[in-house]
């Protein structure tokens, strides 16, 4: 199974200011005939289902801010808010779907300092 | 754009079976092109993938839950179901569908509500 390892656990930052959340893949899930790595970020807020945000590491779903945006290839990929708003108060999760089965980070929650 | 309702009994006895429905509205699960998948999230903790089945009925299941997983198609009803047999304490969790657009690229990009499923005497 591919491990998906995020880091920090917890994070609080200011409204306004940048977010960082971490994610590394055990192997690799970079798709060579695509040159597409299959790597998502979901939002999971309490009482909600998750909510896709990113997928192919960097492809905004539609309907998601701007202020939301994914890096990275192969086996390390990161998650940025880039102004932190109230709303963006949840638990993120990486997960990848290169292969079966499908694993997720173990979720950092994302908090207002 | 398709939605997803979970359904099922919220309490199940220790070693009895689980059975949930996803009923999907707005789309076709024989369509073709989508996985429907299973995901939970026992209270306190992280996702975990039950495993999922594609419009033919072909199904990939995590290994840690295969000996005791079934999920099936009900296509008149457009409906997917998920058994789980030899339900423990540990079982509990607020069970989720999904639709996994992967050989689009998408991943997870629709979800249920959740249903809570909690094994108790």
């Amino acid at each position: 199974d591919i491990v998906m390892t995020q880091s920090p656990d917890s994070l609080a930052v200011s409204l306004g200011e940048r977010a960082t959340i971490n994610c590394k893949s055990s192997q690799s899930v970079l798709y060579s005939s695509n040159n597409k790595s299959y790597l998502a970020w979901y939002q999971h807020k309490p009482g909600q289902p998750p909510k896709l945000l990113i997928y192919w590491a960097s492809t905004r779903e539609s309907g998601v801010p701007d202020r939301f945006s994914g890096s990275g290839s192969g086996t390390d990929f990161t998650l940025t808010i880039s102004s932190l708003q109230a709303e963006d108060v949840a638990v993120y999760y990486c997960q990848h779907y290169f292969t079966t089965p499908r694993t997720f980070g173990q979720g950092t929650k994302v908090e207002i300092k | 754009q398709v939605q997803l309702q979970e359904s099922g009994p919220g309490l199940v006895k220790p070693s009895q079976t689980l059975s949930l429905t996803c009923t999907v509205s707005g789309g076709s699960i024989s369509s073709g092109g989508y996985y429907w998948s299973w995901v939970r999230q026992p209270p306190g903790k992280g996702l975990e993938w039950i495993g999922f089945i594609f419009y033919s009925g072909r199904t990939y299941y995590n290994p840690s839950l295969t000996s005791r997983v079934r999920m099936e198609l009900d296509t008149p009803k457009n409906q997917v179901s998920l058994r789980l047999s030899s339900v423990t304490a540990a079982d509990t969790a607020v069970y989720y569908c999904a639709r996994d657009g992967s050989d689009y690229g998408v991943s997870m990009d629709s979800w249920g509500q959740g249903t809570l499923v909690t094994v108790s005497s």
